[in-house]
């Protein structure tokens, strides 16, 4: 079974700069996630998609960030205008819908953004 | 909130010695309990999981216990080896969300 596949793997940018980020998750996950992981903490998320509506945004700094999952499968997070302090790891994660029982959130390898 | 605290690393151990990398959480109800691994340059992977309490999660030689008393996931194994060095993260799960700690690096040298 393939897993989350994420890409770019690396991207530097200068602030102020757009930048945007691919995810495809493992197939057949209705739910996915991105996360934030700033260097030394663990990672914090952003934005969850059910199919193509957003369940919970609450994180997200909406006047910058955008996130969208058209068609319930492939997601991209943009980012823009970027500020120095976006430098991080942005992780996109999949997992069944938990209709019962405890399921399991599956992690792509991650993007490292660098803001100069 | 609910959160999760993890002993500040990085943990330096030798090959064969024993492990334990020390986990509490606060949360409101019964979460459910990870330890996730971040091995050098890839994403988090599920190390084991515990859904109540008493459980024991195991997986490669690592265990963790479900300690409700004490709202404790202590991350152990009897026997590190240097493909062990990582970063450890342990987690929470408050109803759809994932709570992460802030990692614990742990670095084993022959």
């Amino acid at each position: 079974e393939a897993g989350v596949a994420q890409s770019p793997r690396y991207k530097i940018i200068e602030k102020r700069q757009s930048v945007a980020f691919w995810c495809n998750p493992i197939s057949g996950h209705a739910t996915l996630y991105w996360y934030q992981q700033i260097l030394g903490q663990g990672p914090k998320l952003l934005i969850q998609f059910q199919n193509n509506g957003v369940v919970d945004d609450s994180q997200l700094p909406k006047d910058r960030f955008s996130a969208e999952r058209l068609k319930g499968v492939d997601s991209t997070l943009k980012i823009q205008p970027a500020k120095l302090e976006d430098s991080a790891v942005y992780l996109c994660a999949s997992s069944n819908t938990p209709t019962s029982g405890p399921y399991t959130q599956y992690f792509g390898p991650g993007t490292r953004l660098t803001v100069l | 909130g609910d959160s999760v605290t993890q002993m500040e690393g990085p943990v330096t151990l030798s090959e064969e010695a024993f492990l334990t990398i020390n986990c509490t959480y606060t949360a409101t109800g019964y979460p459910s309990l990870f330890w996730y691994v971040q091995y050098p340059g890839e994403g988090l992977q599920l190390l084991l999981k515990a859904t109540k309490a008493d459980d024991k999660g195991s997986n490669k030689g690592f265990e963790a216990t479900y300690r409700k008393e004490t709202t404790s996931f202590h991350l152990e194994k009897g026997s590190v080896q240097v493909s062990d060095s990582a970063v450890y993260f342990c987690a929470l799960r408050s109803t759809d969300k994932l709570i992460f700690g802030t990692g614990t690096r742990l670095q084993v040298f022959p």
